[in-house]
């Protein structure tokens, strides 16, 4: 399969303070890039849907402003944690899809575990 | 709104032997496509097999297979020959296949667990 990369893996930063996290289709043009999180022992939450070169699609319940999802190129996708706090520790993680509709499949990066303290 | 519900948060199996996992969901639709993915330790996502809603026959990957009940909604997962490999965190997965946001919709998981 598609590979996609995201980085980093683990960041710990201060709470009030802001951490980008990168997701990166490195053999493919990803259209489509989807943003998750995940609570320990649960099951995966889409924060957002980001298409390339234009706004992304949050949620119910995801605040936007504190999101903030930037999907500039065909190949990349970040999402920045503003003003930090300890709830929002969680391990976060991006998946790519070549087009956003049809027949193809979603490609999930590695992760990030963030931790605020 | 589709959801999918696993009701077995965890199961396990012994080595070689076979288990099923279980997956019913909800839906409106008569074109979909339902997914099993698993979630290793390292917590890398891994699509382990797929079916479209169209499709009669059930999908097979080695040793994994599916049984598909459109009418019932249901869609578990059968692990022939378990292996100590197969241990993770196992979720289900519901797509739409045309109009509107085709996101991925997981059911809640089930930790499966090999027993050497």
């Amino acid at each position: 399969g598609a590979v996609v990369s995201q980085h980093p893996s683990r960041v710990i930063c201060k709470s009030g303070t802001s951490v980008k996290i990168e997701c990166r289709s490195l053999d493919f043009q990803a259209t489509t890039m989807f943003w998750y999180r995940q609570f320990p022992k649960q099951s995966l939450m889409l924060m957002a849907t980001s298409n390339e070169g234009s706004k992304a699609t949050y949620e119910q319940g995801v605040e936007k402003d504190k999101f903030l999802i930037n999907h500039a190129s065909l190949t990349l996708s970040t999402l920045t944690v503003t003003s930090a706090h300890p709830e929002d520790s969680s391990f976060y993680i991006c998946s790519a899809r070549a087009s956003e509709r049809g027949n193809t499949e979603a490609f999930f990066g590695q992760g990030t575990r963030l931790t605020v303290v | 709104a589709q959801t999918v519900t696993q009701s077995q948060p965890e199961m396990s199996v012994q080595e070689a032997e076979t288990v099923t996992l279980s997956c019913t969901y909800d839906t409106s639709e008569s074109d979909y496509y339902l997914f099993w993915y698993k979630q290793p330790p390292s917590r890398q996502m891994i699509l382990v097999i797929r079916q479209e809603a169209y499709k009669q026959q059930n999908a097979t990957e080695n040793r994994f297979s599916v049984n598909f009940q459109k009418a019932a909604k249901s869609f578990s997962l059968k692990i022939s020959d378990s292996q100590l490999g197969d241990a993770a965190m196992y979720f289900c997965a519901y797509r739409r296949m045309f109009q509107g946001a085709q996101k991925l919709v997981f059911g809640q998981g089930t930790r499966l667990t090999i027993n050497p």
